[in-house]
């Protein structure tokens, strides 16, 4: 059964700074991986899909990497700003199926 | 912009009642995913329509269901809603292919008194 677990559960980092944020996965059978950002109350924002076959994509400041083998992906975060505050959700497509599975987040605060 | 609409945006119900919630794909899409997201949770799969059919399901009860119609749009019908219905709905649209990025609307919050 597929688990998808986001460490850490929360940050809270001053404005500028560049940070991490992880995504660990047990089955490594995946389509593609997916980050998304949700604001409080709020629908998902797709930030990042990285299929199986790659191992990074980036977008403006942010930057997903893949490692399917490890099951771990990463999003990179540059000169983090207060707007950037946010839950920020991994999600996986298991291989055979359609759906998503969600980690539970990581909830960041950036401090101006 | 992601395209993908749902209404209503909140709404409250009495425990034992029904609920309808609407979802409106992104233009071209054909699939529709619908999920549950308590609070602090991450979203829950509850099941996903292709070409007006269901084709896979999450653990939730036959009290959910679902329907898409032939513009790919859909409805999550709730029948005899419990307190811990209470949630965020979330409606994803992807087009064809386990390899397409899925896109979600806003959701629908759910509070069952």
């Amino acid at each position: 059964k597929q688990e998808v677990t986001q460490i850490p559960a929360a940050l809270s980092v001053p404005e500028g700074e560049n940070l991490v944020l992880n995504c660990s996965f047990t089955d490594s059978a995946i389509y593609n991986l997916q980050w998304f950002r949700q604001d409080p109350g709020k629908g998902l924002t797709s930030l990042l899909l990285i299929q199986s076959s790659q191992r990074e994509q980036t977008s403006g400041r942010l930057n997903a990497s893949l490692d399917k083998s490890s099951g771990r992906s990463t999003l990179y975060i540059a000169a983090s700003q207060p707007g950037d505050s946010a839950t920020y959700l991994c999600a996986v497509r298991p291989g055979g199926t359609y759906k998503y599975i969600f980690g539970t987040g990581t909830r960041l605060k950036v401090l101006a | 912009e992601t395209g993908v609409t749902q209404s209503p945006t909140h709404l409250i119900k009495t425990r034992g009642q029904q609920v309808t919630l609407r979802c409106s794909s992104q233009s071209g899409h054909n699939t529709v995913s619908w999920y549950q997201q308590a609070l602090g949770q991450g979203p829950q799969f509850i099941f996903q329509y292709y070409r007006e059919e269901e084709n896979g399901r999450g653990n939730f009860p036959p009290r959910f269901s679902g329907l898409q119609f032939p513009n790919y749009s859909s409805e999550l019908n709730v029948n005899a809603l419990e307190l811990d219905d209470s949630a965020l709905y979330l409606c994803a649209s992807s087009g064809q292919g386990a390899s397409t990025e899925a896109f979600f609307g806003q959701g629908t919050r759910l509070t069952v008194v």
